[in-house]
Order: structure tokens, then sequence, then C-alpha cells
């Protein structure tokens, strides 16, 4: 079983659609979380960091943490065109050596003018 | 501009033949990775190096090496590559291991 599990869609919305994207953990541990958007022949960009439950807002963006679920979301609203792209969930702990990320698969998200 | 600067961004090769990935980051991170990110699969790491000619095994380090000789370079070396690492493959450094990381636009490796 994969650490983190992660819709790899495609997912295909009308313009203006609230997005919910998801990604669930099995590693309790996990302290910090984060979301990427990567765009065809980009590499991943950072979107949203956060590091505790809870809600974390910036724009038309929101991401969504349930420690006790284990279960993270980015929330995009009145999306557009643009926000077409593959959407990664990674997470992390944070140790003296060793701490990596990891990665769920990615979500491939298509919002259709 | 604060990047991760990946070369070639494309490579057509044969079996066996040598090729080196560079890599190269501007932000004096200490931090640096190496992913393969392929269908299904997602990104998976192959190495990383906590400073400067200290380096360790990802994910999937078999058939790679890489070396830190200096703080901003992290070169990704294939000594006999084989069609199985036809992937794309991306760069990325960062303050710390368990913070965001940097990306490069990526090197898509074809190994016939």
């Amino acid at each position: 079983q994969k650490e983190v599990e992660q819709d790899p869609g495609p997912l295909s919305v009308p313009e203006g659609a609230i997005v919910s994207l998801n990604c669930t953990y099995s590693n309790s541990a996990f302290q910090y979380f984060m979301w990427y958007r990567q765009y065809s022949r980009k590499g991943p960009e950072l979107l949203m960091y956060t590091y505790s439950s809870g809600n974390k807002e910036d724009g038309r963006f929101t991401a969504q943490v349930d420690k006790s679920s284990k279960y993270i979301s980015l929330f995009i609203r009145d999306s557009q065109p643009s926000d077409s792209a593959t959407y990664l969930c990674a997470m992390s702990v944070r140790e003296t050596s060793g701490s990596r990320l990891t990665f769920g698969e990615g979500t491939q998200l298509t919002v259709n003018p | 501009e604060a990047q991760v600067t990946q070369n070639p961004r494309y490579l057509i090769t044969v079996t066996g033949k040598k090729l080196t990935v560079t890599c190269s980051q501007n932000m004096n991170h200490e931090y640096m990775s190496w992913y393969r990110q392929d269908p299904g699969l997602g990104l998976r790491q192959i190495y990383y190096s906590m400073n400067v000619e200290v380096t360790d095994k990802g994910d999937v380090p078999e058939g790679y090496k890489v070396s830190r000789k200096e703080k901003r370079n992290f070169p990704l070396i294939l000594e006999s590559p084989s069609p199985n690492q036809t992937s794309l493959y991306f760069c990325a450094s960062s303050p710390n291991t368990w913070g965001p990381q940097h990306f490069g636009d990526g090197t898509r490796l074809s190994i016939l």
C-alpha cells in the first residue's frame, strides 16, 4: 500500500466550478503538507504549504488538513482554464536526517471554457 | 531569479552510452534531490544530498550515480543506461529536507 494515495483522475470541470482535490495518507507522523501544480512540460511548482490541521487560504485556493482522518484537500474556487494542470500532494516529517517528501501520484485537472 | 536549471531538457540515446544530466541551483540551498516521474508511479526519489560531499540513496537508486562537489551543482550520472531508465527526470533543491522543494523544468530521457 502506498503511503500517500491520490486519485489520478482525469477530472474535467466547467469554468467557474469549485474543484476539490484530495489525498489520504497512512503515516501519522507526517507534519508538513504541500500542494504542487505541474503544467505540461514543466516542473512542479509549490501552491500551498501548511504545517498544522485546519484551513489555509490563498486567493482562490484553500488547503485543508485533517490529521485525525489522515486526509488533505485542495479546493479551487471559480476555476479557470489556466488552472488546467496536474496537482500533486506531498508531505513530510521533520527529522534530523533522512527527511524527504512523499508525493501522491497527481490528479490531472482540465477546466473547460 | 531563483531557479533550478537542468540540462539537457531532452535526450535520446542508446543503451550503454554513459550520460550525465546536470543540475544547478542559485538559491544557496543545502539540500538537493533527483526524482524520476513515470505514469502511474508518480515522483520517486533517486538520490539526495544534504550538503556538499554528502549523498544518499532514495527509493530507486539502482543504475544511477550522483556527486556533490559544490553546493550549487548536483549532476545525475547514468553509467550504462538501459531502456527501463527512459523517464522524465527532475532535480529539486530546498533549504532543508522536510520543507517545500524548488524543481527544475525536467529532462526527458529516452534510451533505445
